[in-house]
């Protein structure tokens, strides 16, 4: 069964870091491109940063950009997020999810998500 | 950056009524569209993927249809385990969007 479990989620400052995780198993990790969403309470989803299989091409949401670094471990089956520079507004639920192929395609599976909260 | 427009915001529909979503694209996607149902503290789960073909263990009352850059999922006949958000989501071009969400309620 393929299954995504986050982690890291928490209550930071503003201006403060967190590093999320994502742990994959039940698939071959390394083949599939993979991304973060996030979803602000009450708001919609909101694609947050993806990455290849290889973990040599990235991809991030302007709102994000320069301040969130997406990486993962294919060795551990891993994905990471690192978030820097944190705003209120960063505040939300993040899931990890994968894409369908290799080479991209919808979401078929999604983690039950990690919730950051940014707030003094 | 492709726009996502999902329309209404809120439908309210019977039970065994039907239920139809409308979905925007602010330019082609081809097929490149997606469904998703999201229940309050759950994730999002793949209804519909490539416009119209349902995902494993979907049921037969859910279904989609795509006409250029304007997408529908249609639920024929309306379950109490149907209400939920339903979000469209575009992956032909980065950034991947999603459309704002449309809620149904059961009347």
């Amino acid at each position: 069964e393929v299954q995504l479990l986050e982690s890291g989620g928490g209550l930071v400052q503003p201006g403060g870091s967190l590093r999320l995780s994502c742990a994959a198993s039940g698939f071959t990790f390394s083949n599939y491109h993979m991304s973060w969403v996030r979803q602000a309470p009450g708001k919609g989803l909101e694609w947050v940063s993806a990455i290849n299989g290889a973990g040599v091409t990235t991809y991030y949401a302007d709102s994000v950009k320069g301040r969130f670094t997406i990486s993962r471990d294919n060795s551990k089956n891993t994905l990471n997020l690192q978030l820097d520079s944190l705003r209120a507004e960063d505040t939300a639920v993040y899931y990890c999810a994968k894409r369908a192929f290799p080479n991209g395609g919808h979401f078929d599976t999604w983690g039950q998500g990690t919730l950051v909260t940014v707030s003094s | 950056e492709i726009v996502m427009t999902q329309s209404p915001a809120t439908v309210s529909v019977s039970p065994g009524e039907r239920a139809t979503l409308t979905c925007r694209a602010s330019q082609s996607v081809y097929s490149n569209l997606a469904w998703y149902q999201q229940k309050p503290g759950q994730a999002p789960r793949l209804l519909i993927s490539g416009a119209s073909t349902r995902a494993t263990g979907i049921p037969a009352r859910f279904s989609g249809s795509a006409s250029g850059t304007e997408f529908t999922l249609t639920i024929s006949s309306l379950q109490s385990e149907d209400s939920a958000v339903y979000y469209c989501q575009q992956y032909n071009k980065w950034p991947l969007t999603f459309g704002g969400g449309t809620k149904v309620e059961i009347k």
